[in-house]
């Protein structure tokens, strides 16, 4: 069974401070991952998309990935209210359909 | 900027009770998928659709759910008859090379 493991949180940090957001995955063949966040009651909405080793950052958002330690991470910084949700880290399955394996989401909270 | 579509986007029905929920993705996507969250929990995969062919549907409950995109476009997901455990959030995505998938705004069902 390929899982991808979050820490449910909630995760919470002061408003301009760094939020750093983890999830590891067990399928190795995996090649690519997305951040997802998703507001209370709403549809989950991509973020970013990393699919090499290192960092990819977009905005005050920065995707890393060690695919030898199976791990995934999302740093915010300049963390805003408005970034207050759940976020979501998936992995693409590496089997022939390529289905999107998802962890169980890390509720992020940003105090004014 | 091009959106999924789905409709209707809450739902509530007794059990025993027959569903259905529709879904048109983004112009020109291919690939389209139904996934089922669970408050609380990650989408979880139900069907997935290449053009009007199913890829997988390993996990849809075939006994009561049934699934179909008959022109490769919009795609229609019904469940009869409808169980309590089936109240969730439905979620229709697509992509277009199968690998960035975006999310329409859900079905949030409620079995009653």
């Amino acid at each position: 069974q390929k899982e991808v493991e979050q820490n449910s949180g909630p995760l919470s940090v002061p408003e301009g401070a760094i939020a750093s957001l983890n999830c590891t995955y067990s399928d190795r063949g995996s090649q690519s991952f997305f951040w997802y966040r998703q507001y209370s009651g709403k549809s989950p909405e991509l973020i970013m998309s990393i699919y090499s080793n290192g960092d990819k950052e977009d905005g005050r958002f920065t995707a890393q990935l060690n695919k030898a330690s199976q791990y995934v991470s999302l740093l915010i910084r300049d963390s805003q209210p408005s970034d207050s949700a759940t976020y979501l880290c998936a992995s693409r399955d590496s089997g022939n359909t390529g289905k999107l394996i998802f962890g169980q989401g890390t509720t992020l909270q940003v105090k004014p | 900027e091009a959106e999924v579509a789905q409709s209707p986007r809450y739902k509530i029905t007794e059990k025993s009770q027959a569903v259905a929920f529709w879904c048109d993705p983004i112009s020109g996507h291919a690939t389209l998928y139904w996934y089922r969250q669970i408050l609380g929990q990650g989408p979880e995969l139900l069907v997935q659709f290449q053009d009007e062919s199913v890829v997988d549907d390993s996990q849809l409950p075939k006994d009561r759910f049934s699934a179909e995109r008959l022109k490769g476009v919009d795609s229609t997901l019904k469940i009869q008859p409808a169980e309590l455990g089936d109240s969730a959030m439905y979620l229709c995505a697509s992509s277009s090379q199968g690998y960035e998938q975006y999310f329409g705004p859900g079905t949030r069902l409620t079995v009653t």
